[in-house]
């Protein structure tokens, strides 16, 4: 069964720490993204990579980076944490088969808020 | 102006009746569009994908395309309460990439 896994669903942060937001995948899919969901927004795509140490911008990714050294995972950096940060963070991943289907297979969310 | 619009709702459908989700998209050069559903506290997953101007069915979903018009659009057909939940409605570019809209919230009463 497919699977991605966030490693926190729930995250308290304090303005100005650093935050690591870590996706793991096991279906050996070469292509991972990580969004933002935000009430109103939508998901908005922060970075995304399609292959090891590999990586793109998205449309928001200002105060944050991201680092693929292994092909399962995918994690999402906010050197220095904001209150505007205060969201859920979706991890996704696709295989190049998948790609034209637009099929994205999301993990649980992780729910970051900055105090 | 977002790239992908949708009514946020809710959108209230009584059991059995047809809820009509509207999606329009400001990029003329986008060909791959799809709908995902996401239930509270849960993930988007896919539903429908579309490509082709016309109409795309599966079981109670149809998914309709006109590129001239620049919008799609999802009929659910004989509503359940399980379908209560956020539509939301995506469109890929060359690379693959989705941009979402943010999603039309439907609530299916008994």
């Amino acid at each position: 069964d497919v699977k991605v896994t966030q490693s926190s669903r729930y995250l308290v942060k304090r303005t100005g720490e650093k935050v690591f937001l870590e996706c793991v995948q096991d279906m050996d899919h070469e292509n991972m993204f990580w969004y933002r969901q935000d009430p109103g927004l939508g998901l908005r795509l922060i970075y995304f990579s399609y292959d090891v140490k590999m990586k793109e911008k998205g449309d928001i990714p200002e105060g944050y980076s991201v680092s693929r050294e292994k092909k399962e995972r995918f994690s999402l950096i906010l050197e220095s944490a904001s209150t505007n940060q205060t969201s859920m963070y979706l991890c996704a991943s696709s295989s190049l088969d998948t790609l034209n289907t637009g099929e994205l297979f999301f993990g649980e969310g992780s729910r970051l808020t900055v105090l | 102006q977002k790239e992908v619009e949708q009514n946020s709702g809710p959108l209230s459908v009584p059991e059995g009746a047809i809820a009509s989700l509207n999606c329009t998209y400001s990029d003329r050069g986008s060909q791959s569009f799809f709908w995902y559903r996401q239930y509270s506290g849960k993930s988007p997953e896919l539903i429908m994908f579309i490509y082709s101007n016309g109409d795309k069915e599966d079981g109670r979903f149809t998914a309709q395309l006109n590129k001239a018009s620049q919008y799609v659009s999802l009929l659910i057909r004989d509503s359940q309460p399980s379908d209560s939940a956020t539509y939301l409605c995506a469109h890929s570019d060359s690379w693959g990439k989705l941009q979402f809209g943010a999603g039309t919230q439907v609530v299916v009463t008994p």
